[in-house]
């Protein structure tokens, strides 16, 4: 059975820094591409950030509004998948989830809160 | 970057009665990559349609999705209390990943 579980949500301050991690299992990491979504309160799906695969070199893409301070990276012997965020903003509040991608097939974890505040 | 956009942004509907959901691409996609999510209030996302037709398997025969190109439909034949909620659709073949601003199917 797929499973991903996030974690690291936290309240933080403008300007500072958070890791998020999310721990897979029931399919092999390094074989799939896994992307970052987040959906801010009462909004909509917004996708952050993508790390394509082994096959495609671990290449990764991030969206606009964030790209420069986030890095979403991965280790494939702990199956999992990490998203470093710097230089944090209000707007970045938000549920995080981390999406899997098998054969073509979405698989969301259940996501982990991020609040920026001061 | 694909832009999905969705109609209505609110379906006002009567249990038993039919939905039926648009979600417009910007240019043609590959509806192997088109996906449809139900969510309702505090709770994540939920795959509902992949591969543009494909339904997820926790979800009954009432759901359906099709379409090709750039125009792709998602219908519930008839809406039972437990389908009042949000729903998105998502191309996610290449990045940017993109979402459709979403339609509430509401109860009338």
């Amino acid at each position: 059975e797929v499973q991903l579980v996030e974690s690291g949500g936290d309240l933080v301050q403008p300007g500072g820094s958070l890791r998020l991690s999310c721990a897979v299992s029931g399919f092999t990491l390094r074989d799939h591409f896994m992307d970052w979504v987040r959906q801010a309160p009462g909004k909509g799906l917004q996708w952050v950030a993508r790390s394509r695969n082994k096959a495609s070199g671990y290449t990764t893409d991030y969206a606009a509004s964030v790209k420069g301070r986030f890095t979403i990276s991965r280790d494939d012997s702990k199956n999992s998948l990490y998203l470093q965020m710097n230089s944090l903003k209000r707007e970045d509040t938000a549920v995080y989830y981390c999406v899997s991608y098998r054969s073509g097939t979405p698989d969301w974890g259940q996501g982990t809160l991020v609040t920026v505040y001061s | 970057e694909i832009v999905l956009t969705q109609s209505p942004g609110t379906l006002s509907l009567s249990p038993g009665e039919r939905a039926t959901l648009s979600c417009r691409a910007s240019q043609s996609v590959s509806g192997s990559y088109l996906g449809w999510y139900q969510q309702k209030p505090g709770q994540a996302p939920r795959l509902l349609i992949y591969g543009a037709s494909i339904r997820a398997t926790a979800f009954p025969d009432r759901f359906s999705g099709s379409g090709s190109g750039a125009d792709f439909t998602l219908t519930i034949s008839r809406l039972e209390p437990e389908d009042f909620a949000m729903y998105y659709c998502q191309w996610y073949g290449t990045s940017p990943v993109t979402f459709g601003q979403g339609t509430k199917v509401e109860i009338k």
